[in-house]
């Protein structure tokens, strides 16, 4: 069974605090990716990762940066944290999917359990 | 950029009702689809998806897919559901080669079965 882990389930911080929120995935897998769940609004994608050291922005990359020192580890970080970036954050890993020449299409995305984040 | 729409935010039904939720997309090249499922208080997981081959797909628990190509649509049915089925259900679109890894999902539709 893939697992995809995240260091807290519940956070409360201050507005203009750093935060780190921290993703381990056991799997191996080359891709993983930063959303955050707000209702109605689905998941919006903030940073993916396709390789170590690699990153590309997302659909809501602004007040947000992210770090994947290693294969199974991907931080999301906000630099300093506002009220409207209260919300459900939520990782996921996959494996790479290869169509034609490009090996960096995704294919099933597993999610860890997600961080409630609240920014008073 | 490419959007994905789920017609209805909320469903309510009796339980051995039949479901069927929308989800429309707006790229008009290759994609891969999926639809993923969040039952309360657990992780998001993949309920099915379309690659290639036959536009009928089946999933776990007796889910199915349609994928109109004509239509940009990918709908999920169920003939009969449990109380069990109640969840948060997402559509989700990989448009190939013009984004790479990047999965674009609709808002989501919470559906409620009453036992």
């Amino acid at each position: 069974d893939v697992k995809v882990t995240q260091s807290s389930r519940y956070l409360v911080k201050r507005t203009g605090e750093k935060v780190f929120l921290e993703c381990v995935q056991d799997m191996d897998h080359e891709n993983m990716f930063w959303y955050r769940q707000d209702p109605g609004l689905g998941l919006r994608l903030i940073y993916f990762s396709y390789d170590v050291k690699m990153k590309e922005k997302g659909d809501i990359p602004e007040g947000y940066s992210v770090s994947r020192e290693k294969k199974e580890r991907f931080s999301l970080i906000l630099e300093s944290a506002s009220t409207n970036q209260t919300s459900m954050y939520l990782c996921a890993s996959s494996e790479a999917y290869r169509w034609g020449t490009d090996l960096r299409n995704t294919d099933t995305q597993y999610f860890g359990p997600g961080t409630r984040l609240t920014v008073l | 950029a490419q959007s994905v729409s789920q017609h209805n935010h909320h469903v309510i039904l009796s339980e051995a009702a039949s479901l069927e939720l929308g989800c429309n997309y707006s790229y008009g090249g290759t994609v891969n689809l999926f639809w993923y499922v969040q039952y309360p208080g657990q992780h998001l997981q993949l309920l099915l998806k379309y690659f290639s081959g036959d536009p009928l797909v089946k999933g776990i628990k007796g889910f199915e897919a349609e994928f109109i190509k004509s239509k940009f649509s990918f709908n999920l049915r169920k003939p009969s559901v449990q109380w069990s089925d109640t969840a948060e259900y997402f559509c989700a679109v990989n448009p190939l080669k013009a984004a790479g890894n990047k999965l674009t999902f609709g808002g989501g539709t919470r559906v409620l079965v009453k036992p």
